[in-house]
C-alpha cells in the first residue's frame, strides 16, 4: 500500500493522556516520523525514527509501533499541543515520502 | 543553527511557471537530502521529490513529473524548484525541507495561480 491511514480529528482533556495513531503498510519497513503544525505556521519535527525526540522537544510527546500501525502519544496534553499532526515515512521502494492525512488534536 | 530561507509570494497566471528558491545556512549543503512539500489552502501536506545536492540525484512524486525540476547551486547553498503548466489547484504553500526526518523546514512560500 501506498497509504499513510490518520483519524481526521481527536480530542483529549488538558492533562490528559492522547494517542494519535497512523497506519499503513510500508510502517512495517520504515520509521516514522511526526510533524505538528499549528495554524499559518511550518510544521516542526516532534518525533523522529519511531521514538526520538528533537531537541526542544518537550518529553511528554513520544512515539511507538506495534505491526502496522505507529502511535504519536502525548502523556499529559497542554492547551499549546493543540495542532494538527502528521505523520511520515518512506514508501516501499525507500525513495518517496508519504504523509498521513493529518489529525486535528483539540485540547478541551 | 540551520536556517531554510525561501523567496517571497509569487502570483502566477495559468499556464506560467513559477521557481521558488530555498537558501540554507548552518550546515554542510551537500550532506542532506532537500525535499519539497506543498499545502493547498486548508488541506494536508503533500510530497513532490527531492534532490540530493551531494550527487545531484533527483526523484520526483509521480504526480509532478513532467512539470517539476528540482536543481541547485552549491556555490550558494540554494536549491531550487520550477514547477510549469500551473494551474488553479497548484495555488498552496511551498516548502523546502532538510533530510528524510523533514527536520528543519523553510518558512513556506505562498503560489497563488489566478487568472
Amino acid at each position: 500500500s501506498s497509504e499513510l491511514t490518520q483519524d481526521p480529528a481527536v480530542s483529549v482533556a488538558l492533562g490528559q493522556t492522547v494517542r494519535i495513531t497512523c497506519q499503513g503498510d510500508s510502517l512495517r519497513s520504515h520509521y516514522t516520523n511526526w510533524n505538528q503544525q499549528k495554524p499559518g505556521q511550518a510544521p516542526i519535527l516532534v518525533i523522529y525514527n519511531k521514538n526520538n525526540r528533537p531537541s526542544g522537544i518537550p518529553d511528554r510527546f513520544s512515539g511507538s509501533s506495534s505491526g502496522n500501525t505507529v502511535s504519536l502519544t502525548i502523556t499529559g496534553a497542554q492547551a499549546e499541543d493543540e495542532a494538527d499532526y502528521y505523520c511520515h515515512s518512506r514508501d516501499s521502494s525507500g525513495n518517496h515520502v508519504l504523509f498521513g492525512g493529518g489529525t486535528k488534536l483539540t485540547v478541551l | 543553527q540551520v536556517q531554510l530561507v525561501q523567496s517571497g509570494a509569487e502570483v502566477k497566471k495559468p499556464g506560467a511557471s513559477v521557481q521558488v528558491s530555498c537558501k540554507a545556512s548552518g550546515y554542510t549543503f551537500t550532506d542532506y537530502y532537500i525535499h519539497w512539500v506543498r499545502q493547498a489552502p486548508g488541506q494536508g501536506l503533500e510530497w513532490m521529490g527531492w534532490i540530493y545536492p551531494n550527487s545531484g540525484g533527483t526523484n520526483y512524486a509521480q504526480k509532478f513529473q513532467g512539470r517539476v525540476t528540482m536543481t541547485w547551486d552549491t556555490s550558494i547553498s540554494t536549491a531550487y524548484m520550477e514547477l510549469t503548466r500551473l494551474k488553479s489547484d497548484d495555488t498552496a504553500v511551498y516548502y523546502c525541507v532538510r533530510d528524510w526526518e523533514l527536520n528543519y523546514w523553510g518558512q513556506g512560500t505562498l503560489v497563488t495561480v489566478s487568472s
